[in-house]
């Protein structure tokens, strides 16, 4: 596509459920990053795909975030038993290479009640 | 430790004004990448420019640009003439260590611009 999209837009979620957040990168993007902003935090780095592997996770909060990214495409980001510490909005962005100017997607604003 | 810092939190400006965002930070890595990225009202951030560490050029595009400074880690942005379309939050944000692919951020400035 033109531009990285992510969906949901928006997820209103209640403690305790898990959500799956999707990116879809610019094809032919081979890095993937994931961010999360929320206003007392900034932009925070949550996690970066090289293709399909995941060289850097340094960045997911708790063991209750994951992602994975699959044919060096589409990537997913979970959240389990999510708290309200989680809401935020999450960004994710690709690149050709890594750190080479990244395309942000619009985000998917989560709520955690 | 590797920091951003971009001290002014707010900057308000009259339209046609000269501007300048503060953009300081601090790495013990001796190659790196700097950035900045515009976030309108509408929330998509926008890349605007990647400098790498050896490249101390100043760089200009149109009514924007950019002064990279190693003596004193700063990497400032201005913005001639300013225009209401300008009004946003700018993040200057630096390359992550080794194979890291992250960038850390600066809190932002958050520039209006008024008629």
């Amino acid at each position: 596509g033109a531009g990285v999209s992510q969906s949901p837009s928006n997820k209103v979620t209640e403690k305790g459920k898990d959500v799956e957040l999707r990116c879809d990168p610019i094809s032919g993007h081979t890095a993937l990053y994931w961010y999360r902003q929320s206003l007392g935090q900034g932009l925070e780095f949550l996690i970066y795909f090289q293709g399909n592997s995941a060289p850097d996770k340094s960045g997911l909060p708790s063991d209750r975030f994951s992602a994975e990214r699959t044919g060096g495409s589409v990537s997913t980001l979970t959240i389990q038993r999510t708290q309200q510490e989680d809401s935020a909005v999450y960004l994710c962005a690709s690149s050709l290479e890594r750190l080479a100017g990244e395309t942000f997607g619009p985000g998917t604003r989560l709520t955690v009640l | 430790a590797q920091k951003v810092t971009q001290a002014q939190t707010e900057i308000s400006v009259v339209e046609k004004e000269d501007v300048t965002l503060d953009c300081v930070y601090e790495t013990r890595d001796t190659t790196y990448y700097l950035f900045w990225y515009k976030q309108p009202p509408s929330g998509e951030l926008v890349f605007l420019i990647r400098r790498n560490s050896f490249d101390e050029q100043n760089e200009i595009s149109g009514r924007y640009s950019w002064n990279f400074q190693k003596s004193t880690s700063s990497f400032n942005f201005t913005i001639t003439a300013s225009q209401v379309v300008d009004s946003a939050v700018y993040f200057c944000a630096l390359s992550g260590r080794g194979s890291q692919g992250n960038l850390i951020f600066g809190k932002g400035t958050k520039l209006s611009v008024k008629p």
